[in-house]
């Protein structure tokens, strides 16, 4: 089975921190993607990225970045870190056409105080 | 705005009845899917249908789609507690790569 692991279940950093969330994922998948959801709002892509060192941005951008320094993982950057980014964070993987069939990792519940 | 609406926004059947969810969607599509997401976790794939098909099946659940009508539903059959989740659908616009998500149908099955 496709295994997508995100480092951390729960995080709570201080506003303006830095933050780095991280993405494994161990079948080789070209595509990877990260989204937040939030209550009311569905999932909201952020960036995503077909190949190693390739991004492009999603619906909602503003306030991130991301890095794809290796095909496995994929890392979203919050460069300061803002009460409005208080969210879950869910990164998924697919393979061939981008979009069919993502596989989800388990979610990070970031609190930003 | 958002490109798919399920509804309804939540459902609470008992264990062994059939749970219908629906979903709309504004502009044509490339294929549509549902996801399935327990509390707290990531959301899990269940099933995707193309725009050129009206029908597909998986077990227990079947997924129609009514293009004319930029809808889709997805059954679930003989419903179980373990089914207990909230179901997303999400469309990929014709032409286009992103996939869009609605904001989920909560569904309950009571033992």
């Amino acid at each position: 089975d496709v295994k997508v692991t995100q480092s951390s279940r729960y995080l709570v950093k201080r506003t303006g921190e830095k933050v780095f969330l991280e993405c494994v994922q161990d079948m080789d998948h070209e595509n990877m993607f990260w989204y937040r959801q939030d209550p009311g709002l569905g999932l909201r892509l952020i960036y995503f990225s077909y190949d190693v060192k390739m991004k492009e941005k999603g619906d909602i951008p503003e306030g991130y970045s991301v890095s794809r320094e290796k095909k496995e993982r994929f890392s979203l950057i919050l460069e300061s870190a803002s009460t409005n980014q208080t969210s879950m964070y869910l990164c998924a993987s697919s393979s061939g056409q981008p979009n069919e069939k993502l596989f989800f990792g388990s979610g990070t519940q970031l609190s930003v105080l | 705005s958002q490109q798919g609406e399920e509804d309804p926004q939540a459902l609470s059947i008992q264990e062994g009845e059939n749970a219908t969810m629906n979903c709309s969607y504004k502009t044509s599509i490339n294929n549509l899917q549902w996801y399935r997401q327990n509390s707290g976790r990531g959301l899990v794939h269940l099933i995707l249908i193309r725009s050129n098909e009206r029908e597909k099946h998986s077990g227990r659940l079947r997924v129609t789609l009514d293009t004319s009508k930029k809808s889709s539903s997805l059954l679930i059959t003989a419903s179980r507690a373990a089914d207990t989740a909230s179901y997303f659908c999400a469309t990929v616009l014709t032409g286009a790569n992103n996939l869009f998500f609605g904001t989920g149908t909560r569904l309950t099955v009571i033992p």
